[in-house]
């Protein structure tokens, strides 16, 4: 079973200037997590969906975090301008429903994208 | 005072020893509590789940709850070098708002 696909793995950019995470979850999950991780931190959500619909963006900075999952698959992460505390690690994890406990429904996160700003 | 707290470390034992890993939280609502693993440059993984109060083992590891104290441990016996990762902990309360709240992590090194 092919995991949660995210890309860039790495991405160095320079304050002020546009950035975009991508993330495939895993066939048949129909919620979607992205999570900041900031250095020596737990991650720390920024929104969830259920399908299409974000259900949980209250973590979000709507000033330059924007997200969207088309078609209820593929999401993207884009923050625009980057600032300097925007260097962290950002994941993108995927459930088959909206509840991650116990063995049958797990919370499976991708390796992240490390997103450093200069 | 932040909802979890958990020493980040680091940790370093050698092979065979038996590792405890704890965390405390202020939040009397939670009541689903989870350990994640998480290797060098790789997102975290669901190690070991619990709901409310008491001991649930598997294999070499066995996590504890005490809601009365607030505190959750998870034990590691027979260490292994690939037991070297950082150890979150992780919890929630349930209802519809599923929103996980992490700890720090602990670096745990197990040395051959």
């Amino acid at each position: 079973e092919a995991g949660v696909v995210q890309s860039p793995r790495y991405k160095i950019i320079e304050k002020k200037q546009p950035v975009a995470f991508w993330c495939n979850p895993i066939s048949g999950h129909n919620t979607l997590y992205w999570y900041r991780q900031n250095l020596g931190q737990g991650p720390e959500l920024l929104i969830r969906y259920e399908n299409e619909e974000a259900v949980d963006d209250s973590q979000l900075p709507k000033d330059r975090f924007s997200a969207e999952r088309l078609k209820g698959v593929d999401s993207t992460l884009k923050i625009q301008p980057a600032e300097l505390g925007d260097s962290a690690v950002y994941l993108c994890a995927s459930s088959l429903q909206g509840t991650f406990y116990g063995a049958d429904e797990k919370l499976f996160f991708g390796s992240g994208t490390q997103l450093s700003v200069l | 005072q932040k909802e979890v707290e958990q020493d980040p470390g680091p940790l370093s034992v050698p092979e065979g020893a038996i590792v405890s890993l704890n965390c405390t939280y202020s939040n009397s609502a939670f009541q689903y509590f989870m350990w994640y693993r998480q290797y060098s440059r790789k997102g975290p993984e669901l190690l070991m789940y619990t709901y409310s109060s008491g001991n649930k083992e598997d294999g070499r590891f066995t996590a504890q709850v005490d809601k009365s104290s607030k505190y959750i441990s998870l034990f590691i016996r027979d260490s292994q070098p690939s037991d070297s990762a950082t150890y979150l902990c992780a919890m929630d309360s349930g209802g519809s708002n599923y929103k996980l709240t992490f700890g720090k992590g602990t670096l745990l090194t197990v040395n051959p």
